[in-house]
């Protein structure tokens, strides 16, 4: 199995401002996901963030919003732009290989204040 | 597009007793199919998963999940709770496609409470 690190795994952080969160894979994968978990909710998706090309985001999200960088098979970023409180969530991120392995950090639990 | 169910939301057993949680899913394709436990500010852990091959499937801590295609079921069981099995369980489904490798759709969650 992979192995999922995060970074910051929490942060509190004013209104307007922008978070950017780390996720590290031990091993290199093809595809990256992000998801969001909203307070008492399930899973949503973001993104899907490919190496070597612009992520592909699910409806109700925009790029400008979430911009996700991936520069290489092993790590990708996460940001969410000009956060309000409606942003506090649980920002997890995943990676699979042929829709067998799906593994997940630890998660980043936001809360915008 | 697939789907998944979870029914009920909230599900509370006697610690010793059968676990039982319910998935169902939608799918055009044969389904890749999950299931996860998420422990209280914790991230997502992988219990079992079901690809092709044997429809009875064993993961850890216990669980098994039997996929049975005539009804689009994956519930998830265990034959005796333990008090520390109380967490959030979600199902989910892996979005088919070459390219859609780890895509997953989740469902609603359960969370199961195990009374002593």
């Amino acid at each position: 199995s992979a192995v999922i690190s995060q970074k910051p795994s929490r942060d509190i952080c004013q209104r307007g401002t922008s978070l950017t969160i780390q996720c590290q894979v031990d091993s290199q994968v093809t595809m990256m996901f992000w998801y969001r978990q909203q307070p008492g909710q399930s899973l949503t998706l973001i993104a899907t963030a490919n190496q070597g090309s612009e992520a592909t985001y699910e409806s109700g999200f925009v790029i400008d919003k979430f911009p996700i960088s991936r520069p290489n098979l092993t790590f990708s970023t996460l940001t969410v732009s000009n956060m309000s409180p409606e942003d506090s969530s649980i920002y997890l991120c995943s990676a699979g290989e042929g829709g067998i392995r799906a593994f997940f950090g630890q998660g980043t639990r936001l809360t915008v204040v | 597009a697939q789907s998944v169910t979870q029914l009920g939301s909230h599900v509370s057993v006697s610690e010793g007793a059968l676990v039982l949680l319910r998935c169902n899913y939608s799918s055009s394709v044969p389904p890749y199919l999950f299931w996860y436990v998420q422990y209280p500010n914790q991230g997502l852990q992988l219990l079992l998963k079901y690809t092709t091959g044997a429809t009875l499937v064993k993961g850890i801590n216990g669980f098994e999940a039997e996929f049975k295609k005539s009804e689009t079921s994956f519930h998830l069981t265990k034959p005796s709770a333990h008090m520390s099995d109380a967490a959030e369980y979600f199902c989910a489904v892996s979005v088919s496609g070459n390219n859609q490798g780890g895509k997953l759709i989740f469902g609603q969650g359960t969370e199961l409470s195990v009374k002593p």
